[in-house]
C-alpha cells in the first residue's frame, strides 16, 4: 500500500489561491486522485492525475510529478463553500485499491 | 446516469447487536464495488471490494463481513458489533480496475 501525507489543516482567505499539497511512496504507483468531502457529508470526486503535468477543470487544478511522488490541488478564487476537507488518495499497480490520506481540512474566511 | 443508494443514513446499535448495510447502484452493469470505514478523525480505510457477483476480497481481518448476492447490490454485515465499529461507512462504486470511484452517501454508525 502507500503512505499518503498532507498537512491536517489549511486556513485561507475568501477570493484568494490556496494549494494543497500531497506526498506519497513512488513504488508501484498507478495515478493520485483527489476528493472533497463536506462535513457529515460523503466524499465527491475532483480530479484524477496519472501522467505528469497540470489537470485544470474550472477553479481548480491538480498536478502531479511521478518522479518526486508529489501532487497538489489548487484551488482558485476561493468561496465559503470550499470549506471543507481534501482528501489525496493514490491507486498502486494494476489494481483497484485506493490509499487515502487522512485529509486536509481548509478553512476559507472572509 | 448512475446513481448509488445506501440504507440507512443512521443507525444506532447496542454492543453485540447484528448489522446490515445495504448498497445498491443503479444505471450500469457489473460495477466494482467497496465498502469503506471513516472513523472520527481518520482516513478513509477500505474494508471489502469485489469485482463481480460472489467475488470478495477483505483488506483488514475484522468482525465484519460482506457480500454480493446481485449485480448492483453489495451488502455489510456483522453478527455481534463492538464499540469500535462505529463510524462512517461508505459504499463506493467504479467502473473498472483503472476508473475513478464514486461515494454513496454513507451511513453513520453509533455503536453503543
Amino acid at each position: 500500500g502507500q503512505n499518503i501525507d498532507q498537512p491536517t489543516e489549511m486556513t485561507a482567505t475568501e477570493g484568494a489561491i490556496v494549494q494543497i499539497n500531497c506526498t506519497y511512496q513512488t513504488s508501484g504507483f498507478n495515478g493520485l486522485f483527489w476528493y472533497q468531502q463536506h462535513a457529515g457529508e460523503a466524499p465527491t470526486f475532483l480530479s484524477y492525475n496519472v501522467l505528469d503535468g497540470l489537470e485544470e477543470k474550472g477553479r481548480f487544478s491538480s498536478f502531479l510529478s511521478r518522479s518526486k511522488g508529489y501532487s497538489y490541488l489548487l484551488l482558485k478564487e476561493l468561496q465559503m463553500k470550499d470549506s471543507a476537507s481534501y482528501l489525496c488518495a493514490g491507486r498502486t499497480g494494476g489494481g483497484n485499491k485506493l490509499t487515502f490520506g487522512t485529509g486536509t481540512q481548509l478553512k476559507v474566511e472572509l | 446516469s448512475q446513481t448509488i443508494h445506501q440504507w440507512p443514513a443512521t443507525l444506532v446499535q447496542p454492543v453485540g447487536s447484528p448489522l446490515s448495510l445495504e448498497c445498491t447502484v443503479e444505471g450500469t452493469s457489473n460495477p466494482n464495488l467497496y465498502w469503506y470505514r471513516q472513523a472520527a478523525g481518520r482516513g478513509l480505510q477500505l474494508l471489502f471490494y469485489s469485482v463481480g457477483i460472489g467475488q470478495i476480497s477483505s483488506e483488514v481481518p475484522q468482525n465484519l463481513s460482506a457480500s454480493r448476492p446481485q449485480d448492483r447490490q453489495f451488502i455489510l454485515s456483522s453478527k455481534k458489533l463492538l464499540l469500535s465499529d462505529s463510524g462512517f461507512y461508505l459504499c463506493a462504486w467504479g467502473f473498472s480496475s483503472a476508473d475513478t470511484q464514486y461515494f454513496g452517501p454513507g451511513t453513520r454508525l453509533t455503536v453503543l
